[in-house]
């Protein structure tokens, strides 16, 4: 499985954006980039996930590199809600649910 | 449309006492995974189950975790006897089969949190 490194916390001011990093620069070239997060006292929650393009949807936007060594999670207006770990996870393929979980980034948002 | 249904939300036992925990996934999701996650740490796959056929558990701690899911919808997990450092949240989550539309996306319960004294 491909590594992952991401900050251990990030902090943003409510409705400003916020850009989470991640570092997968053992990724192959077919490997899926998902992105979940996890609430206080909740299981997590897909955020999104793309392979070589930008992508977005309700939630966030996700920018992925062109060598795909990297990629950042974009939420665009933080809110309150957005406080949570959130998890860069590789994967083999669009189904391969078996998600192999890092520690994660810890986003806390100040009103 | 209803989650991924766990319970319980909570339970504390003393070492050596064993421990179910029960899971209803999402209805027609044909995939279902137990996750172990401890204190300040991301989950870890226990085992993963396709309809009522185990696909993964070489993870789980066969001397004394074991899972079931008979029917090929609910599952349970147990714990048997339970030590210290069993204490953790256990998540399930459900998928739709993992060969069938590719949609990229798990969901998870809640959780169960498992105090072990």
């Amino acid at each position: 499985d491909a590594k992952t490194t991401q900050p251990n916390s990030m902090e943003s001011n409510e409705e400003e954006p916020v850009h989470l990093p991640c570092n997968h620069s053992t990724i192959s070239g077919t490997d899926y980039i998902h992105w979940y997060r996890q609430l206080p006292s909740q299981g997590p929650e897909y955020v999104i996930h793309g392979l070589t393009s930008n992508v977005n949807n309700r939630m966030a936007s996700l920018a992925i590199a062109e060598d795909r060594k990297s990629s950042t999670l974009i939420l665009h207006r933080a809110t309150l809600r957005d406080a949570a770990v959130y998890y860069c996870i590789p994967t083999r393929s669009l189904n391969d649910y078996k998600l192999s979980f890092g520690a994660g980034t810890t986003v806390t948002v100040r009103a | 449309e209803a989650g991924v249904a766990q319970s319980p939300r909570y339970k504390i036992i003393e070492k050596r006492q064993s421990v179910a925990f029960w899971c209803n996934p999402i209805s027609g999701h044909a995939t279902l995974y137990w996750y172990q996650q401890i204190l300040g740490q991301g989950p870890k796959l226990l085992i993963q189950f396709q309809n009522n056929g185990v696909v993964d558990d070489s993870q789980l701690p066969k001397d004394r975790f074991s899972a079931e899911r008979l029917k090929g919808v609910d599952s349970t997990l147990k714990i048997q006897p339970a030590k210290l450092e069993d204490s953790a949240v256990y998540l399930c989550a459900s998928s739709l089969d993992i060969l069938g539309p590719r949609t990229g996306e798990l969901f998870f319960g809640e959780g169960s949190r498992l105090t072990v004294l």
